[in-house]
Parts: structure tokens; sequence; C-alpha cells
């Protein structure tokens, strides 16, 4: 079964502190991981794309990792600022990439 | 950039009225979206479009139809609201020649039915 598992679901950091989130997937074929940045009210926003080949992809602060053999990728954010407070979806795509599997994001608070 | 635009943020109708959610698109996209957003479930598709005119189901296409007339506009449509059709809807459309098929959403439209 195609599924897309994110950890931990919620996460509080303070201002300046450096966090990861995680994200493992059982998606077959493999086509493309992406994550998006959702802020609340809005629709999600692509952060990063990263193909099979790939493994790791910067966005600003944002540092993607993805480990195909093990089907897992991580979202490593630097040096939060409060306009990180978001949910972050990651999204695998499947096939041609015409398919996608979501996950359900990890809610992110940056407190001051 | 790539603009994707809805065609209200909030939204209140009564159970049993017809609703009708616009989506436009304006990077000559040929693939469009409709997806709903429920807390706990994340996004799921209800229907896609690949073409003016065409429409494919997604995996929650039970109470909604679509229209897609011109290729820059696709249409939601709840045909009989009910309140378990109560979500946050969001559009998105995306390239074909991009080898990554990445999807642009639009800012979504929060639907109550009452």
């Amino acid at each position: 079964k195609n599924q897309v598992e994110q950890s931990p679901q919620s996460l509080i950091i303070l201002e300046g502190k450096n966090c990861t989130l995680q994200c493992n997937y059982t998606v077959s074929p493999f086509s493309n991981l992406r994550w998006y940045k959702q802020d609340t009210g809005r629709g999600p926003v692509s952060l990063t794309i990263m193909t099979f080949s790939e493994n790791t992809k910067s966005n600003g602060r944002y540092t993607a990792t993805l480990d195909a053999d093990t089907k897992q990728s991580s979202l490593h954010i630097t040096a939060s600022q409060l306009s990180d407070s978001a949910s972050y979806i990651c999204v695998v795509a499947r096939g041609s990439g015409y398919a996608l599997n979501f996950g359900k994001g990890t809610s992110l608070l940056v407190t001051p | 950039d790539v603009k994707v635009t809805q065609s209200s943020r909030y939204l209140v109708k009564r159970t049993g009225e017809k609703v009708f959610l616009e989506c436009v698109q304006d990077m000559d996209h040929e693939n469009m979206f409709w997806y709903r957003q429920d807390p706990g479930l994340g996004l799921r598709l209800i229907y896609f479009s690949y073409d003016v005119k065409m429409k494919e189901k997604g995996d929650i296409p039970e109470g909604y139809s679509v229209s897609r007339e011109k290729k820059e506009r696709f249409s939601l449509i709840l045909e009989s609201a009910s309140t378990n059709q109560t979500s946050m809807y969001l559009c998105a459309s995306s390239w074909t020649g991009s080898v990554t098929y990445e999807q642009y959403f639009g800012p979504g439209t929060r639907l109550t039915v009452t």
C-alpha cells in the first residue's frame, strides 16, 4: 500500500533553534519527493523537489535529504524564525510523477 | 510566477444546496486538480483534469462533479451539499512538460455546510 508517514505530528521550538522533520514512505514506483509548507488558512507552497538521484537539496534555511534505499526523507530547518510556524507536508509522487501520495503533515510552532 | 486563484476564501452553504467552487490558473497548465483537506487526514484528491473537457476521478469523487470548459478554469460542483462536505478545498495546477509535474496550489476555499 502506498503510504507516507510523517513524524512528529507536531513540534514546538524556540526561535533561533534548528529542527528536523521526518518522512517515511512506501510508495512505489518512486518518482520524486516534495516538501511543502502550508501556512494556516493558505494553500501549500513547494519548498523542495527531489528525484531518485538527488540526496540533498536546499532552499535557503531549509535542507531536505532523501535516502531512496531506506525510503526516508528529512527536512532540516536552520535558525528557525517565527514565520516558519506552519504545517510541513511530505508528498511522494509515483509512476510518471502524476499521482501523488500526501503525508498528514507536521505542525511546527516557533515561539519567541 | 504561477498564480492559481479560487473564487472564494470562505463559503457558508445550507444542506441540499448546489455549490460551485471555481479555480483559475494563469500559466496555461494542462493539468488541474481538486483536493479536500481535513484535520488528521491530509490532502485527498477528488478529481483531476489533464485537458479541456477531460476529467478523471480521484480517491474520493462521491458527491462531487467537475467541469472544465476552458483550459484555465476548473470548477468543482457539489450537487447537493451535505454537512460531511464541510472542509478546506484546494485547487492545484501543473504543467505536463515539467519533469516533476510540480503542482501549484491556490489559497483554498473553506466551505461550511450547515
